[in-house]
């Protein structure tokens, strides 16, 4: 079946250094990958996607490349801000049938100043 | 902005009781869902809808059924609360994109539920 792996949190980094939160998927055919940010209190908001081999997804910092050949989609962002401490979830979803997201357990990121 | 609102957004019952959750879109988004969130578990589908009266099972529906009446309103119930069932419930409605290939869900704020 379907699954996401993400690395287990939390990840404890201070203001300014470099982020990469790991996601590896294992899919049938040819899935669409989303990186969701969930602040404390809130639900999940869309932080970025690709929907093909090699695409780069990028937003407010954040960049993460679908690469196929290591079924692989690491979150990265160069500078991190204590603002970024969130909750970030990996997700596929497959491009067939009803289009399920299917979610890793999510990472916790902790940004001190 | 998705359009997404839950009610209730904090509720608090006990085991044995039925419960509601509503979740209401005003877009007109044709695909709502129903996941849970709960510790080393990532979020779960419980139940789909993909129309009026269009609904399906995800993979934790047990206890739960779903109804959808009108576009707007997708309704979850517990019909029996039980301590398991104390979690973050979420909504989401997908929105389509032409060809159906890659669109996005966008999450409503969710509804914390605590079954005594």
């Amino acid at each position: 079946g379907n699954s996401v792996t993400q690395m287990e949190g939390p990840v404890t980094l201070s203001e300014e250094a470099f982020l990469t939160i790991n996601c590896t998927y294992t899919a049938t055919g040819y899935p669409s990958l989303f990186w969701y940010v969930q602040y404390p209190g809130e639900g999940l908001q869309l932080l970025l996607k690709a929907t093909k081999a090699d695409d780069k997804g990028s937003n407010k910092g954040f960049e993460a490349t679908y690469r196929k050949e290591t079924t692989s989609f690491h979150l990265e962002k160069g500078s991190v801000q204590v603002s970024d401490s969130a909750v970030y979830f990996c997700a596929l979803v497959t491009n067939t049938g009803f289009q399920k997201l299917v979610f890793g357990t999510g990472t916790r990121l902790l940004v001190s100043p | 902005d998705a359009g997404i609102t839950q009610s209730p957004r904090h509720k608090v019952t006990e085991t044995g009781t039925p419960v509601t959750l509503r979740c209401h879109q005003t877009e007109n988004h044709r695909y709502m869902y129903w996941y849970r969130q709960d510790p080393g578990h990532g979020l779960r589908l419980i139940h789909y809808s993909y129309g009026v009266k269009d609904t399906d099972k995800g993979e934790v529906s047990d206890g739960y059924s779903v109804s959808r009446s009108k576009t707007e309103d997708f309704l979850l119930t517990l019909e029996s609360a039980t301590s398991s069932q104390t979690s973050v419930y979420f909504c989401a409605i997908r929105g389509e994109l032409a060809g159906g290939i890659g669109e996005t869900q966008y999450f409503g704020p969710g509804t914390r539920l605590l079954v005594l």
